[in-house]
């Protein structure tokens, strides 16, 4: 089956820093670009940043509001993508999900999401 | 980049159709061919529901159905069901290499 897990979510101070995980499984992990999104309490979907695959460079591009703030970097031989978030500020609390790019099976769309994290910035 | 613009909801009776826009710029939706619209029901995963602007994924009910014209992209439920009642989400690829979605459109079957 082919599924997207998220880990690394949890309650942390304003200005403190948290990495969140997101293991991919059922598929070829390194074939396929990842991106990150994350959603407020009762707000829509944002869109935060994705990795391209290795062939193209595994470059990573973000939403102007986290750039210079969250860094997102894969390691496919783990099929794990990362999102690195640094100076967390209270208005990043949010659920936060990871997902495919499904060009690779034709799809270019996000296919496959995760269940997603909550991350809590509280003091 | 700003977010594309939906309406805020729209509702309809079972067995009607319904349309959602999603209105953009030259820069994104009008762009390119890479509006995708995704259904979220409170509390659950959003999901794919269309791609490339009127793909839709294996799985998903010939239902819905996707269009564009210019800036503006359309998502179209027709013979609308109770089970359809979710918020829906346009997005589109950028000249910025980067997504925008829609502000959101929450489906509400009467």
């Amino acid at each position: 089956e082919v599924q997207l897990v998220e880990s690394g979510g949890g309650l942390v101070q304003p200005g403190r820093s948290l990495r969140l995980s997101c293991t991919g499984s059922g598929f070829t992990f390194g074939d396929y670009e990842m991106t990150w999104f994350r959603q407020g309490p009762g707000k829509g979907l944002e869109w935060l940043g994705f990795i391209r695959t290795k062939i193209y460079g595994g470059t990573p591009e973000y939403v102007a509001s986290v750039k210079g703030r969250f860094t997102i970097s894969r390691d496919d031989a783990e099929s794990i993508a990362y999102l690195q978030m640094n100076s967390l500020k209270t208005e990043d609390t949010a659920v936060y999900y990871c997902g495919r790019v499904g060009k690779a099976a034709g799809v270019d769309g996000f296919d496959i999401w995760g269940l997603g994290t909550t991350v809590t910035v509280s003091s | 980049q700003s977010a594309l613009t939906q309406p805020a909801s729209v509702s309809g009776s079972p067995g009607q159709s319904i349309t959602i826009s999603c209105t953009g710029t030259s820069s994104d939706v009008g762009r390119y061919s890479l509006v995708s619209w995704y259904q979220q029901h409170p509390g659950k995963v959003p999901k794919l529901m269309i791609y490339e602007d009127s793909k839709r994924p294996s799985g998903v009910s010939n239902r819905f159905s996707g269009s564009k014209s210019g800036n503006t992209a359309s998502l179209t439920i027709s013979g609308l069901q109770a089970e359809d009642e979710a918020d829906y989400y346009c997005c589109s690829f950028t000249t910025s290499t980067t997504y925008v979605f829609g502000t959101g459109t929450k489906v509400t079957v009467l």
